[in-house]
């Protein structure tokens, strides 16, 4: 079954630093993994995906991430971080069936001045 | 373009009632999802509609649960006899295609309560 760990339940940064939120994955087959973020009271907003096409993925608001198959990792990172960044971040794995998405505890990303 | 629209926004009940919850998914998509929020369990897949085939319903937690989509767009997620362990927040989701590498699109949720 197709898996994600996120580690770190809350993560804490100071504005202008960088951002740094971990991801692994567990996977029988190539995954198709996504980032999304969550802020309160709102739905998730896709902040990027990775399909196999490159292990570098850009995303909106400044946010990649990285394919790593030696890791099985997929961390989401932003060289310098904004009050506005503070939300939940989710990472997630399509399924086998192709389509429910699989989804991590998710990281509370605290930003402080 | 609108967004995945999802109605009520907040709903409390009382245990044992019935309630409805509505989901509009963006123009043009032809799978529809539902996933449930909650504290204990994180965000969980409840079912999956794609055009007119029959849906994936192995994520409903038990018999009380039930989903429909009518003329392939709008969905209505109806919970019978509530527990409290039905509180959560229910979110929406659709995509133009059920492929891999095809994102999700997110409602705001339902955020449901039951007293």
């Amino acid at each position: 079954a197709q898996s994600v760990t996120q580690l770190g339940s809350h993560v804490s940064v100071s504005e202008g630093a960088l951002v740094l939120l971990r991801c692994n994955y567990s996977s029988s087959v190539p995954p198709y993994l996504f980032w999304y973020v969550q802020y309160p009271n709102q739905g998730l907003q896709l902040l990027l995906k990775y399909t196999s096409a490159a292990t570098l993925v850009k995303g909106i608001n400044g946010f990649e991430a990285e394919f790593k198959k030696s890791e099985t990792s997929f961390h989401l990172t932003k060289p310098s971080a904004h009050m506005s960044d503070a939300a939940e971040y989710f990472c997630a794995v399509s399924d086998s069936k192709g389509y429910a998405l699989n989804f991590g505890k998710g990281t509370s990303l605290l930003v402080t001045p | 373009g609108a967004g995945v629209s999802q109605s009520p926004s907040n709903k409390v009940t009382e245990k044992g009632k019935d309630v409805e919850l509505r989901c509009d998914p963006i123009s043009g998509h032809t799978a529809l999802y539902w996933y449930r929020q909650s504290l204990g369990q994180g965000l969980e897949f409840l079912i999956y509609f794609q055009g007119n085939s029959a849906p994936d319903k192995s994520g409903l937690p038990s018999d009380r649960f039930s989903a429909e989509r009518t003329g392939g767009s709008v969905s209505t997620l109806t919970i019978q006899r509530t527990q409290q362990e039905d509180s959560a927040v229910y979110l929406c989701a659709s995509s133009l295609a059920a492929r891999f590498d095809q994102p999700q699109h997110f409602g705001d949720g339902t955020r449901l309560s039951i007293l």
